[in-house]
């Protein structure tokens, strides 16, 4: 069964920098995107951006290009998201998510998500 | 950048009822566009991709429907396990871009 199994929530103040993780499971992690969407208390989905594990290609969203940094480490089956300089306005649940693949390649959705990581970020 | 409008924001509807939710893209997307379902203190889940494909597992009583910039996620006889929040996603080529719409909360009646 594919799984995406990550970090725990976290409780950091401003200024302070946080890396969280995505770490796959049962499927070739190669193969596929991994997105990160954010969800702030109370409102809906924002797609943060995407990385390429099999060669670590990212694309970002205008929104949070420059705010924060996706990455790969495909020696681990893992995707990170990291801030260097967290503000109260992070606050939010962070999902990954896995971008759906089929014969012609990569898909525009999403079939398979993590839990979530709560980060709370407060002086 | 497209733009994603769902209406309604909210709706409140009984088991048993039907419902639509539409989904307005600002710019012709073909039939790429997706449907989640999210359920409070958990993650998104596809329901239906394509605009009416439904996703391995899904119940036939959701369905979708609509193509170039209007779409609609209808399900039939409300269970009390479908109220939730529905979004719509679609998905520009260039400059690379995902984009989900404001989102429908479901209510129970």
């Amino acid at each position: 069964e594919v799984q995406l199994v990550q970090s725990g929530a976290e409780v950091k103040k401003p200024g302070e920098s946080l890396k969280i993780s995505c770490k796959a499971f049962e499927y070739s992690f190669t193969v596929y995107w991994i997105g990160w969407v954010r969800q702030m208390p109370g409102k809906g989905l924002e797609w943060m951006g995407l990385v390429y594990p099999g060669d670590s290609d990212t694309r970002y969203s205008p929104s949070f290009q420059g705010q924060v940094t996706i990455s790969a480490d495909k020696s681990t089956n893992t995707a990170y998201l990291q801030w260097s300089s967290l503000q109260a306005s992070d606050t939010a649940v962070y999902y990954c998510a896995r971008r759906a693949f089929d014969d012609t390649g990569p898909m525009y959705f999403f079939d398979s998500w993590g839990q979530g990581t709560l980060v709370s970020v407060s002086s | 950048e497209i733009v994603m409008t769902q209406s309604p924001a909210t709706l409140s509807a009984s088991p048993g009822e039907r419902v639509t939710v539409s989904c307005r893209a600002s710019q012709s997307v073909g039939e790429n566009l997706a449907w989640y379902q999210q359920k409070p203190g958990q993650p998104p889940r596809l329901l239906i991709y394509d605009a009416s494909s439904r996703a391995t597992g899904v119940p036939a009583r959701f369905s979708g429907s609509g193509s170039g910039t209007e779409f609609a996620l209808t399900i039939n006889s409300l269970q009390s396990e479908d109220f939730a929040v529905y979004y719509c996603q679609v998905y520009k080529n260039w400059p690379p871009g995902i984009t989900f719409g404001q989102g429908t909360r479901l209510d129970m009646k």
